[in-house]
């Protein structure tokens, strides 16, 4: 069974630093691109971040280049997600999903999501 | 970025209605667009991959087309676990932008 744990998350203050983890078990982890999505309390979802297979390569949302760093551990079969100089906007749950890619690409699983709240 | 423009935002129906849901790319985007349904508290779901194709274990009463840049997401006759809100997403290139959500709520 597919399965994909966030964890790492809670009350930060603003301008600080945040790592989130996502732990894949279930299926070969270094076989898939993955993805961070987020959303900000009552509003939509909104993608942040991605990283292909084997690390090589990633992308970000403009609202979160420079400041979060996405990385991936294939042997620990694990996904992160470094957060730093924090701010009020990004409290949002985050969410890891991965993406099956054959033909058409999708998320086709994702994690329960982890909270992260940017307060003073 | 591809924009990807959702509507209504959100709809009031009764169980049995039909119900559709439409999403704009901002370019052609060939048939790289996926729906997604949420429950509050729950994380996403696919429903419709690749514009029309039927995620695995999906009721058949959902469906998908697509018209150009033009996508709709279809309920036949709703039920109630399809209260949820709806995201279309576009996967032809990073950034995978979602549309803003159609919230469907009884009538």
């Amino acid at each position: 069974e597919v399965q994909l744990v966030e964890s790492g998350g809670g009350l930060v203050q603003p301008g600080g630093s945040l790592r989130l983890s996502c732990a894949a078990s279930g299926f070969t982890f270094s076989s898939y691109w993955m993805h961070w999505v987020r959303q900000a309390p009552g509003k939509g979802l909104v993608w942040v971040s991605r990283i292909n297979s084997d690390g090589s390569g990633t992308n970000y949302a403009d609202s979160v280049k420079g400041r979060f760093t996405i990385s991936r551990d294939n042997a620990k079969n694990t996904l992160y997600l470094q957060m730093n100089s924090l701010r009020a906007e990004d409290t949002a749950v985050y969410y890891c999903a991965r993406e099956f890619s054959s033909g058409s690409r999708y998320f086709d699983y994702w994690g329960q999501g982890t909270l992260v709240t940017v307060s003073s | 970025d591809i924009q990807m423009t959702q509507s209504p935002s959100s709809l009031s129906a009764s169980v049995g209605d039909r119900v559709t849901i439409t999403c704009r790319a901002g370019q052609s985007i060939s048939t790289y667009l996926n729906w997604y349904k949420q429950k509050p508290g729950k994380a996403p779901k696919v429903l419709i991959y690749a514009a029309s194709s039927l995620q695995s274990g999906v009721p058949s009463r959902f469906s998908g087309s697509a018209s150009g840049t033009d996508f709709t997401l279809t309920i036949s006759s709703l039920q109630p676990e399809d209260f949820a809100t709806y995201y279309c997403q576009q996967s032809y290139n990073a950034p995978r932008t979602f549309g803003q959500g159609t919230k469907v709520e009884i009538k």
